[in-house]
């Protein structure tokens, strides 16, 4: 079984450009989370969406942030106008069920702006 | 709000037992989970509690109080692979993780 998967592993954009990150959860995983990591910090909470619905976004920057996870095909976590401060690494992690399964964590997608 | 408190840095010896403790303040809390995260990498399952008590994994025990808004992770024998970031983070009951901010395991020899 294939685990979640990210890409690309690295991005580099420049200011004012915009950035797609893609996650495809584990098979049979229904329900998808996104989280951002600032060096040497934790993991911040940015938004969890099952099929075709978004179900928690309280960590998510209102302006330039969105993210969707369509009935086909992977989950798209997509900021525009790109800026220096959104350089991080953004992981996705997946869960066969909405409280008590484990979440799976993708090896995550490198942003860097300059 | 949700926030979790666990200490920055600790360091041990190989061979020795280590741990890493978190205090949390939460609402609608479901569980107390915890991963392991080398050099910034996939943050990786190592345990989770959902009842008051001891769970044990092979050297790894994750322990909690629900009373005391407190959880442990207990980890025995320790090796230089073990030398890695631990997080605490609380589930909730609608679904959403709150993450601490971490503890950097540091493993001599």
């Amino acid at each position: 079984n294939a685990g979640v998967m990210q890409n690309p592993r690295h991005l580099v954009r420049r200011r004012g450009q915009e950035a797609r990150l893609r996650c495809s959860p584990m098979k049979g995983h229904s329900h998808v989370y996104w989280y951002r990591q600032l060096p040497e910090e934790g993991l911040k909470f940015m938004v969890y969406l099952q099929k075709e619905n978004i179900i928690d976004e309280s960590g998510m920057p209102k302006e330039r942030f969105s993210a969707e996870f369509p009935k086909e095909g992977p989950s798209i976590l997509r900021i525009q106008q790109v800026v220096r401060g959104d350089s991080a690494a953004y992981f996705c992690a997946s869960s066969e069920d909405r409280v008590t399964d484990t979440q799976y964590f993708g090896p995550g997608t490198r942003l860097t702006v300059l | 709000g949700q926030s979790l408190e666990q200490p920055s840095e600790v360091t041990a010896v190989e061979g020795a037992i280590v741990q890493i403790n978190c205090t949390y303040q939460t609402s609608g809390f479901y569980g107390l989970s915890w991963y392991q995260q080398h050099d910034g990498g996939a943050p990786t399952f190592l345990s989770y509690n959902a009842l008051d008590g001891l769970e044990e994994t092979g050297r790894f025990s994750s322990f909690l109080s629900r009373s005391d808004s407190y959880g442990y992770l207990l980890l025995q024998e320790l090796q230089m692979k073990d030398s890695a970031s631990y997080f605490c983070a609380v589930r909730s009951n609608a679904g959403k993780s709150t993450f601490g901010d971490g503890t950097t395991l540091t493993v001599k020899p």
